[in-house]
């Protein structure tokens, strides 16, 4: 069974420019995350998708960044315009509802860097 | 509001024991959970406590205490692989995210 996957795995930008990550979950996971790690932080979650719906997007830092699961398989998430904060790893999770206890399986994440 | 505290680093030797520990203060509780980070690759697994007592899986065991808000993973017979960060994490409530830790590196020495 493939794991979880992310595209890419590195992104150098500039300042201002756009970019967009993907996550493919493994395959029948209705449960989508998106984390953030900056450095010397922890990671910090983002947002969460059942299927194609926003569940919890709490954790979105602010309307630079837009996430979308058309379809309720693989999951986008672009940051317009770009700031050198936004420079980190973005971790992509997913998971399925095996009733009151379900582990979450994550992605090799994508670094970004802003310059 | 949240908070998870780990140790920062830790180092041990080849073929000891070490204890990495994990205090939480959450809004909610759904269980708790360890990963193992290797540098630059994703978190796996490792274990999950949702009641209090020792989880034990291999060489690796997972203690909770709830009343305590106190969780500490135990690695025993370590190898140079093991070396690696250990997050902890607590999923607050059924369905949603999880909130981490900083993670503690550990180093294992030959």
């Amino acid at each position: 069974e493939a794991g979880v996957t992310q595209f890419p795995s590195h992104s150098v930008i500039e300042k201002g420019q756009t970019v967009t990550l993907r996550c493919d979950p493994i395959s029948g996971h209705d449960n989508l995350y998106w984390y953030r790690r900056v450095m010397g932080k922890e990671i910090k979650f983002l947002l969460h998708f059942v299927k194609e719906s926003k569940q919890d997007e709490s954790g979105m830092p602010n309307n630079r960044f837009l996430a979308e699961r058309t379809g309720g398989t693989y999951s986008t998430l672009k940051v317009q315009p770009a700031e050198l904060e936004d420079s980190g790893v973005y971790f992509c999770a997913s998971s399925q509802d095996l009733g009151s206890a379900y582990e979450q399986y994550f992605g090799p994440g994508t670094r970004l860097t802003v310059t | 509001g949240q908070n998870i505290d780990q140790p920062t680093e830790m180092t041990a030797t080849e073929g000891a024991i070490v204890q990495i520990n994990c205090t939480y203060q959450t809004s909610g509780f759904n269980g708790l959970f360890w990963y193992q980070q290797h540098a630059g690759e994703a978190p796996t697994f490792l274990s999950y406590n949702v009641l209090d007592g020792l989880e034990e899986k291999g060489r690796f065991s997972s203690f909770l205490s709830r009343s305590k808000g106190y969780s500490y993973l135990l690695l025993k017979e370590l190898q140079m692989k093991d070396s690696a960060s250990y997050l902890c994490a607590v999923n607050g409530n059924y369905g949603q995210n999880f909130v981490f830790g900083p993670g503690t590196r550990l180093s294992v020495l030959p």
